[in-house]
Formats: structure tokens, sequence, C-alpha cells
């Protein structure tokens, strides 16, 4: 089964820079995620689609502090020079069979 | 640039139903892969369903089956997401989604359901 595994929260100083993971389950390895941003009472915002060799292809305006990699089955987000906007729930996603779309459960990043 | 605009706040009562629209600027729907999500309040995203442009089929999440429907009307470029027999536990943001060749969200509709 196609699941998606995130720590439920985070944090990282103001201008520091944080790293989050979403894992893939055992036998999904290669398939590629998106990430998506979710600010306090906001819809969510596209960031990155983020393939299993670690390329990705950037939304619209999403900015460069935002960078994405991969190792085997993990997936992750890396956010640089924090900022408080930053503070947000962070969820990736996949696709299944077919069209098939799969969330993880997401990340509650803290700007301290 | 694609932009999803959707339809705003519906209260239902249970035992209702409620449709919810998303029109379409900038792309035309029968190029992209048209999704509905929903987020319960405090909770996570919840994927509903989806179209698959490349054999016109429409997929839904097991768990809304019998009580979904989503429909295209392609002349205008608006896509529609219809639940019935609502009970308090939809009480959600519903949002129309991309997650094709493009990605995007729409900015939501709050669905609440109370008597």
């Amino acid at each position: 089964q196609l699941v998606l595994t995130q720590s439920p929260s985070a944090s990282a100083s103001l201008g520091a820079s944080v790293k989050l993971t979403c894992t893939l389950s055992s036998g999904h390895s290669s398939y590629a995620i998106a990430w998506h941003q979710q600010q306090p009472e906001k819809g969510p915002r596209y960031l990155m689609k983020l393939n299993s060799d670690g390329s990705h292809s950037k939304g619209d305006g999403i900015p460069d502090r935002f960078s994405g990699s991969s190792s085997g089955a993990e997936r992750y987000l890396t956010i640089s020079s924090l900022q408080s906007e930053d503070e947000a729930d962070y969820y990736c996603q996949t696709w299944g069979t077919g069209i098939y779309v799969v969330f993880g459960g997401g990340t509650k990043l803290t700007v301290l | 640039q694609v932009q999803l605009v959707q339809s705003g706040a519906e209260v239902k009562k249970p035992g209702a139903s409620v449709k919810v629209s998303c029109k379409v600027s900038g792309y035309t729907l029968t190029e992209l892969s048209m999704h509905w999500v929903r987020q319960a309040p405090g909770k996570g995203l919840e994927w509903m369903g989806g179209f698959d442009p490349e054999d016109g089929e429409t997929i839904y999440a097991q768990k809304f089956q019998g009580r979904v429907t989503m429909t295209e009307d392609t002349s205008t470029d608006t896509a529609y997401m219809e639940l019935s027999s609502l009970r308090s536990e939809d009480t959600a943001v519903y949002y129309c989604s991309l997650f094709g060749v493009v990605i995007n969200w729409g900015q939501g509709t709050l669905v609440t359901v109370s008597s």
C-alpha cells in the first residue's frame, strides 16, 4: 500500500535552515512527489515536484530558499534562511495507480 | 498561468446535498486533471477523487463512492463537485486542485453541515 510518512512537527530558528522529510512506503522508492505549503488560515500552495533522482521543478514564484532532494525512499524539502512566513504546515503528495492521489499527514513547522 | 476560482461558502442541513464549482482560467479544462480535496477543521488533506483526461474517467476515493459526483462543463471550463447525504463530519473546506502536468489549487470553499 502506498503511504507517505511525515513527522508531525519540526522547528528551527529564524534565519537558519530546516530539512523536512517525507518517506515513501516499501516498494515505492522510485515515486515522484510534490511538496505543498499551507500557511495558517490559508489554502495550500504548490511548492515543487521532486523526482527520485533529486531533480525538481518549482511552482511559479517559489523562492530559491526552497529546494528539494531525494535519497532512496526519502524525499526532502530544505528551507534556508528561514523567515517568519515560512511557519506553516507542509504536505507531501504523490500519485498512485492511474490518477489516485495520496497525501502525507503533514509537518507543522515552527519558526523560533 | 492557470487559475482556479471556487464558489462561495455554503451552510447545509444534515441529509442535504452541496454542489461546489471551480472555474478554470488560463487553460482549457479538457487539458487538465481536475481533482477535489477536502480538509476538516484542524485535520490534514484528504483526496476525494479526480478526472483522468487520458481516458475520460472519473475516479473516486473509496470512502466517498456513492455519495460524490464530479462533473465538468467544458463549454465554460467549470468543474463541479456534488456531495450528498451530508453529515456533520462533512464540515470542511473543499478544494479543487490540479495534479497533472499543471499543479495548482483553488482558494477553497467552506461547507458547514449543521442542523
